[in-house]
């Protein structure tokens, strides 16, 4: 069965900070992989996905991930945190194209100034 | 009206109502989705439709019926409901069933009294 792991329920940046929110996942064949954002009372918004072509994949908000397949992971990470990426982060893994979504429990992000 | 739409936003109901609510999408997609979201929860995927047809129903309680009268409409109709019902109701839409990157409504945020 796949599943993935967000390590980290909190994490606390200073603006203009290096943002990385981890992401494990678990799949017994090459998974396609998601970051979406939840911002407050707000549905989530797709920032990023792994469909197997490059391993590093680039999202808005200058946001990026890279799939590491030795290492089960697809971190998100983001050079300089905004005041404005304060919000919830998902990770969320499928395998095929009649597969479902599986989401990760999310990560909270505060971004101090 | 773009993307995903939900209404209401909000809606309090006490165990004996009942109540419906609607999602829209505008995006020419033929799949949606009902997502249950908790609090410390992982999101839980309610019902699936791909073109018009429900493909899962993720043992959710009958006192949850869903209805797609056609590919850009979804309602979940709500009857008899439970104090732990009480969550974020998202919808979501992709272009079919499966690993396509999915978009979302902003949500209902139901409280049952």
């Amino acid at each position: 069965a796949q599943s993935v792991t967000q390590l980290g329920s909190h994490v606390s940046v200073s603006e203009g900070a290096l943002v990385l929110l981890r992401c494990n996942y678990s799949s017994s064949v090459p998974p396609y992989l998601f970051w979406y954002v939840q911002y407050p009372n707000q549905g989530l918004q797709l920032l990023l996905k792994y469909t197997s072509a490059a391993t590093l994949v680039k999202g808005i908000n200058g946001f990026e991930a890279e799939f590491k397949k030795s290492e089960t992971s697809f971190h998100l990470t983001k050079p300089s945190a905004h005041m404005s990426d304060a919000a919830e982060y998902f990770c969320a893994v499928t395998q095929t194209f009649t597969d479902k979504l599986i989401f990760g429990t999310g990560t909270r992000l505060q971004v101090f100034p | 009206e773009t993307g995903v739409t939900q209404t209401p936003r909000h809606l309090v109901m006490g165990m004996t109502n009942k109540k419906s609510l609607k999602c829209e999408q505008h995006l020419g997609h033929n799949a949606m989705y009902w997502y249950k979201q908790s609090a410390k929860k992982p999101l839980e995927l309610m019902f699936v439709y791909n073109f018009k047809e429900q493909t899962e129903n993720n043992s959710v309680p009958s006192r949850f019926s869903p209805e797609c009268p056609n590919s850009s409409h979804l309602f979940l109709h709500l009857h008899t409901l439970q104090p732990e019902d009480s969550a974020l109701y998202l919808c979501a839409s992709s272009q079919r069933q499966g690993a396509y990157e999915q978009y979302f409504g902003p949500g209902t945020r139901l409280t049952v009294t």
